[in-house]
């Protein structure tokens, strides 16, 4: 296997509804992110996490989003109150410790918020 | 302003055409540049990784890095249909304690048989 899963792959939403979107690294990976690419953008930085430090929080557009990272592994993007702006794709990364180490991206959720 | 620009495009070239792709960054402390390709409805994926200002090649694809102006580009020879899809540009500051990866807005490239 082993790339990053992301989990779903698509979701559609209601407006004020909360998701929660998964992401599953490659094992051994210590460093985690978080992107929104919304259509015709770039990749938007949200959240990195890396091994036991604090995450870096400064992408993160508002209050309604934050992620958790449990044991050092699988990731959980969660949206509270979800607004049209927020349809977007949500892609993650992982890579080793390191600057000089590729990461690698999963495959993204589509969210769609309507 | 943002850190990194791209131009968008979309850039439409002929099969066999030499592609120019670039982005600008304002950052002086980005060290590390990579290239990213993604096809439709898939992950970013790793292209070229350079570090030090200069040129570097793998196969049809050249990255170059002028740390002095600011500047980055990835050069594509003999461009092929396979070639479409959306490349961006990404950077970051490198460190062990510094891994955020700064992208630009990608440029749209479409390679016609």
């Amino acid at each position: 296997g082993a790339g990053v899963s992301q989990s779903p792959s698509n979701k559609v939403t209601e407006k004020g509804k909360d998701v929660e979107l998964r992401c599953d690294p490659i094992s051994g990976h210590t460093a985690l992110y978080w992107y929104r690419q919304s259509l015709g953008q770039g990749l938007e930085f949200l959240i990195y996490f890396q091994g036991n430090s604090a995450p870096d929080k400064s992408g993160l557009p508002s209050d309604r989003f934050s992620a958790e990272r449990t044991g050092g592994s699988v990731s959980t993007l969660t949206i509270q109150r979800t607004q049209q702006e927020d349809s977007a794709v949500y892609l993650c990364a992982s890579r080793l410790l390191g600057s000089n180490t590729e990461a690698f991206f999963g495959q993204g959720t589509r969210l769609t918020v309507v | 302003q943002k850190e990194v620009e791209q131009d968008p495009g979309p850039l439409s070239v002929p099969e066999g055409a030499i592609v120019s792709l670039n982005c600008t960054y304002s950052n002086s402390a980005f060290q590390y540049f990579m290239w990213y390709r993604q096809y439709s409805r898939k992950g970013p994926e790793l292209l070229m990784y350079t570090y030090s200002s200069g040129n570097k090649e793998d196969g049809r694809f050249t990255a170059q890095v002028d740390k002095s102006s600011k500047y980055i580009s990835l050069f594509i020879r003999d461009s092929q249909p396979s070639d479409s899809a959306t490349y961006l540009c990404a950077m970051n500051e490198g460190g062990t304690s510094y891994g955020k990866l700064t992208f630009g807005q990608g440029t749209i490239l479409t390679v016609h048989p």
